[in-house]
């Protein structure tokens, strides 16, 4: 089966700083979806990624996945406050199905 | 667009009773939806997928008598945790798949059920 590890597991920054989360799987990925979730709410659809070398960007973040589509990395510029939360990335199949990365807990200090 | 609502946010109950969730996409049809499950600090887990006219497709380890799974129109998913235990309490989830195409899930705002 499919496994998503996630780098770093927490991470604390100052308001202003930039930050990468990292997510690496152990296959060949059909697409890589970053979401975005607060303590005991739903997800927020932040990206989707599918082709090799492939970099999105959505106001201060952006997303990459490597040539081999088996790592891909969330970058944040200039944190905000509002940027904390839990990042996940997931791994998706043909078929629909996504395998969840363990998540990690982001926290922006003001 | 592209939202999905689920019913209720929240709902206690007492062991031996069944607890029926609701999962609607509001402004879009999705044939598939899928039911995941989230313990607390960990991440989701994949219940079932879940297919409009058809039954729905279980992960392994997942009891379908226990968790009765209902996709009757293009909109409505409907998960029932049937005799409820303590240990069923957990933060459920819902996405949906559009129709229309891409690949992309929209995720539901979740339910906390708690099982007295």
């Amino acid at each position: 089966s499919q496994e998503l590890e996630q780098s770093p597991q927490s991470l604390i920054v100052q308001e202003g700083k930039n930050l990468t989360i990292n997510c690496t799987s152990s296959k060949t990925l059909y697409g890589l979806y970053w979401y975005k979730q607060k303590y005991g709410e739903g997800l927020i659809f932040l990206m989707m990624l599918q082709k090799g070398g492939e970099e999105k960007s959505h106001e201060k973040i952006t997303a990459k996945l490597d040539e081999k589509k088996q790592q891909s990395s969330l970058h944040i510029t200039a944190s905000q406050p509002s940027h904390a939360g839990i990042y996940l990335c997931a791994g998706g199949t043909s078929y629909g199905k996504l395998t969840f990365g363990q998540g990690t807990i982001l926290t922006v200090h003001p | 667009g592209a939202v999905v609502s689920q019913h209720p946010s929240w709902v206690i109950c007492k062991s031996g009773t069944s607890v029926k969730i609701e999962c609607r996409s509001l402004d879009f049809q999705a044939t598939t939806m899928f039911w995941y499950r989230q313990f607390p600090k960990q991440s989701l887990m994949l219940m079932a997928t879940s297919n409009e006219g058809s039954k729905a497709t279980y992960e392994q380890g997942v009891e379908k008598d226990k968790f009765l799974i209902n996709h009757a129109s293009l909109t409505l998913s409907t998960l029932t945790v049937t005799s409820a235990h303590p240990e069923d309490s957990s933060f459920y989830i819902c996405s949906a798949e559009p129709s229309s195409g891409g690949d992309t899930q929209y995720f539901g705002p979740g339910t906390r059920l708690t099982v007295l």
